[in-house]
């Protein structure tokens, strides 16, 4: 079963609306930890926000909120008042702090989002 | 500036010739991954490294190796690269206290013909 999934290949919004990707995780855990990273055209991988399992309030930072859902264990990003440089592909990813000394991060196949103006 | 270095940005190789992708990172991290990037497969991981000489296997070992001498570089060694390792590789790091946040390198483009 997968880990991480992100149900949208694809999603347009109009800029200067707000726009929601979606991402379901799955874990037996108790302690982990869920990011959104974006990848625009050029290749880089940028960090956008991070919401942990005990953490009691939504994340949020500038424009992008985490929409966290622990008992459907659903982490959805929230982008609003999109901007042209919002398109990009968005992944969801999760690290299970339980799992010893490897921090790795399981990613979600992502989402592309085009804005349009 | 804190930063993932890694070289080459782009590189095309023929099968067989032995090659070299280097990551160096100056914000003084005990963890290092590499990761591999193919379309619709995500982000799935080669190799991490704790410390200095530790080093593991990821979900996508086979043909790779890596090494861990100093604690800002960790190269990513291809012995004999194979078509099916034409991808975008990313080299991570991330402190070993911290919550998990990985910052990634620019990314290297490795085509095998």
């Amino acid at each position: 079963a997968q880990k991480i999934t992100q149900t949208q290949p694809g999603m347009f919004v109009q800029e200067k609306e707000a726009v929601t990707l979606d991402c379901t995780y799955d874990t037996s855990d108790q302690s982990y930890g869920l990011f959104w990273y974006k990848q625009p055209s050029s290749g880089e991988m940028i960090f956008l926000i991070y919401q942990g399992s005990y953490d009691e309030q939504n994340a949020t930072e500038g424009r992008y909120s985490l929409n966290f859902q622990k008992a459907r264990k659903s982490a959805n990003l929230v982008i609003s008042a999109s901007q042209l440089g919002d398109s990009a592909m968005y992944f969801c990813a999760m690290r299970e702090f339980e799992g010893g000394s490897n921090y790795k991060l399981t990613f979600g196949k992502g989402t592309l989002l085009t804005v349009n103006p | 500036e804190a930063q993932v270095t890694q070289n080459p940005r782009y590189l095309i190789t023929v099968t067989g010739k032995k090659l070299t992708v280097t990551c160096s990172q100056n914000m003084n991290h005990e963890y290092m991954s590499w990761y591999r990037q193919d379309p619709g497969l995500g982000l799935r991981q080669i190799y991490y490294s704790m410390n200095v000489e530790v080093t593991d296997k990821g979900d996508v070992p086979e043909g790779y190796k890596v090494s861990r001498k100093e604690k800002r570089n960790f190269p990513l060694i291809l012995e004999s690269p194979s078509p099916n390792q034409t991808s975008l590789y990313f080299c991570a790091s991330s402190p070993a206290e911290a919550r998990g946040e990985q910052y990634f390198g620019p990314g290297t483009r490795l085509t095998v013909t």
